[in-house]
């Protein structure tokens, strides 16, 4: 059964303090992997979509990376408004349309 | 100009009664989406539906009916609602069914079953 699990379920920084995010997956053929972040009372906004291990891809303080068992989200000197919750999905190649998401993790940022 | 809107933000309603969440897209997209978020923030797709047919359903209850009318619009129309119906409901859209496409996602609408 396809599935993604994050971790940790919640993590706090202080404002600069860098630390990372893990997706772990178990797809059966990986079509692609996706970032969301979700504000509170808001829906997801896409933030990255990677496709093949090894890929990574930027976005000013985020750094997202693949392998074929999971993904990180690095958040390089974090500020308050990076504060969200970062949800993780993947998209098998036999349920085009279809994507799984983990549980998400809850970033707040402290000045 | 919001790219995807759903309407009502919030909805509460006693259990037993029929509802519906409208949403809108003026994206020009061809795909359209209802997820369900649990308490937990777990994600889970419940239909999808390409150019006004239906392409997913997720072993949803049949309480649960999704209309579109045409591919700007995906209603959800829900009956004899219970109390495990509680959730935020997104509506979204993507460009087409097929491909790695990134989803564009409502604000949500809270559904509270007292």
């Amino acid at each position: 059964e396809d599935q993604v699990t994050q971790s940790p379920e919640a993590l706090r920084l202080q404002e600069g303090e860098s630390s990372s995010l893990n997706c772990s997956y178990t797809v059966s053929g990986l079509r692609g992997l996706f970032w969301y972040r979700q504000d509170p009372g808001k829906g997801p906004e896409f933030l990255f979509t990677l496709y093949s291990a090894g890929e990574e891809k930027e976005k000013e303080r985020l750094k997202a990376t693949l392998t074929k068992k999971e993904s990180f989200l690095h958040i390089t000197a974090p500020k308050p408004e990076d504060s969200a919750t970062y949800l993780c999905a993947v998209q098998a190649a036999s349920n085009t349309g279809k994507l799984i998401f983990g549980q998400g993790t809850t970033l707040q940022v402290k000045p | 100009d919001t790219a995807v809107s759903q309407t009502p933000k919030y909805l509460v309603t006693q259990m037993g009664n029929d509802k519906s969440i409208k949403c809108e897209q003026n994206l020009g997209h061809d795909t359209m989406y209802w997820y369900k978020q649990d308490s937990k923030k777990f994600l889970k797709i419940m239909f999808s539906y390409n150019n006004k047919e239906l392409i997913i359903n997720e072993t949803v209850p049949n309480r649960f009916s999704p209309k579109s009318p045409d591919k700007a619009h995906l209603n959800l129309h829900i009956n004899s609602l219970e109390l495990g119906d509680s959730a935020v409901y997104f509506c979204a859209s993507s460009h087409f069914i097929g491909a790695t496409e990134k989803l564009f996602f409502g604000s949500g609408t809270q559904l509270s079953v007292l």
